[in-house]
C-alpha cells in the first residue's frame, strides 16, 4: 500500500519570494506522482505529474516538481510567488498496476501568499 | 465542455435523511470517482467505477453507495445521513480504458457539494 506525506500543513510567503512544499511517499513499487492544486471554494486540478524520465517536471503557472528515488520525494517548488497561487497543494501517488485503490492523496498543505 | 458538473452546490440534512450526489461528465471518460474531503485528510476515496458497468469499493465506502448509470453518469447516495457524513464531496473522470482506470491517468474533477449532516 502506498502513502504520502506532506509535513507542512501551512506555508506562509510573501509575494516574489521562492517557495518549496515537501511531499515524501512509500511504496514498495515503482510510482507515479502528482500534484494538484485547490483554489478557494473549486475542484481540484492537475499542476504537473511525473511518470518517467527526466527527474525534473514542469507544470502550469511556473511550477516544477523533483522526483528523488533514494529520498522518496517531489517537492514543488516555484521561484518566485504571486497572490493568485494562494491555494491548497496536494501531493499523490498511485501504482503502476490498475486503479484499485492504488490512488493517494496526502493531506495538503495550504500556501497563503501575502502582499 | 462543461467537464465534471455535480449537483447540488450545498445541502444540509438532518439525521437519518437520505439523498443522492449527482455527476455527469462529457469528456467521454471511462473512470469516474467519489471523494469526500475533510480538513486535514485530504481526499479519499469512497467508490470508483474504472469502466461502464463496474463499480468498486474505495477506502470509505461504507454508508454510500453508487451506480454507474451510464457513461457519462456516476451518482452517490447515502441511504441514512449520520453527521459523521458531514464533508464536501467531488466527483472525478479520467480517461482510462475500456478494462479500468490508469494509474497515469490525470483526473479531472468537480466543483464539489458541500453536505452537512444535523
Amino acid at each position: 500500500a502506498q502513502s504520502v506525506t506532506q509535513l507542512d500543513s501551512q506555508v506562509p510567503v510573501f509575494e516574489e519570494a521562492p517557495v518549496e512544499l515537501r511531499c515524501n511517499y512509500s511504496s514498495s513499487v515503482s510510482v507515479y506522482l502528482f500534484w494538484y492544486v485547490q483554489y478557494p471554494n473549486q475542484g481540484l486540478q492537475l499542476l504537473l505529474k511525473y511518470l518517467s524520465g527526466s527527474t525534473l517536471v514542469k507544470g502550469i503557472n511556473g511550477f516544477e516538481a523533483e522526483f528523488n528515488k533514494s529520498q522518496t520525494s517531489f517537492h514543488l517548488r516555484k521561484p518566485s510567488v504571486h497572490i493568485s497561487d494562494t491555494a491548497e497543494y496536494f501531493c499523490a501517488v498511485s501504482g503502476p498496476d490498475n486503479y484499485g485503490q492504488n490512488f493517494v492523496f496526502g493531506p495538503g498543505t495550504r500556501l497563503s501568499v501575502l502582499p | 465542455n462543461a467537464g465534471v458538473t455535480q449537483t447540488p452546490k450545498f445541502q444540509v440534512l438532518k439525521t437519518g435523511q437520505s439523498m443522492t450526489l449527482q455527476c455527469a461528465q462529457d469528456m467521454n471518460h471511462n473512470s469516474m470517482y467519489w471523494y469526500r474531503q475533510d480538513p486535514g485528510m485530504g481526499l479519499r476515496l469512497i467508490y470508483y467505477s474504472a469502466s461502464e458497468g463496474t463499480t468498486d469499493k474505495g477506502e470509505v465506502p461504507n454508508g454510500y453507495n453508487v451506480s454507474r448509470l451510464n457513461k457519462r453518469e456516476f451518482s452517490l447516495r447515502l441511504e441514512s445521513a449520520a453527521p459523521s457524513q458531514t464533508s464536501v464531496y467531488f466527483c472525478a473522470s479520467s480517461a482510462g480504458t475500456s478494462g479500468g482506470a490508469l494509474g497515469t491517468d490525470t483526473q479531472y474533477f468537480g466543483p464539489g457539494t458541500r453536505l452537512t449532516v444535523l
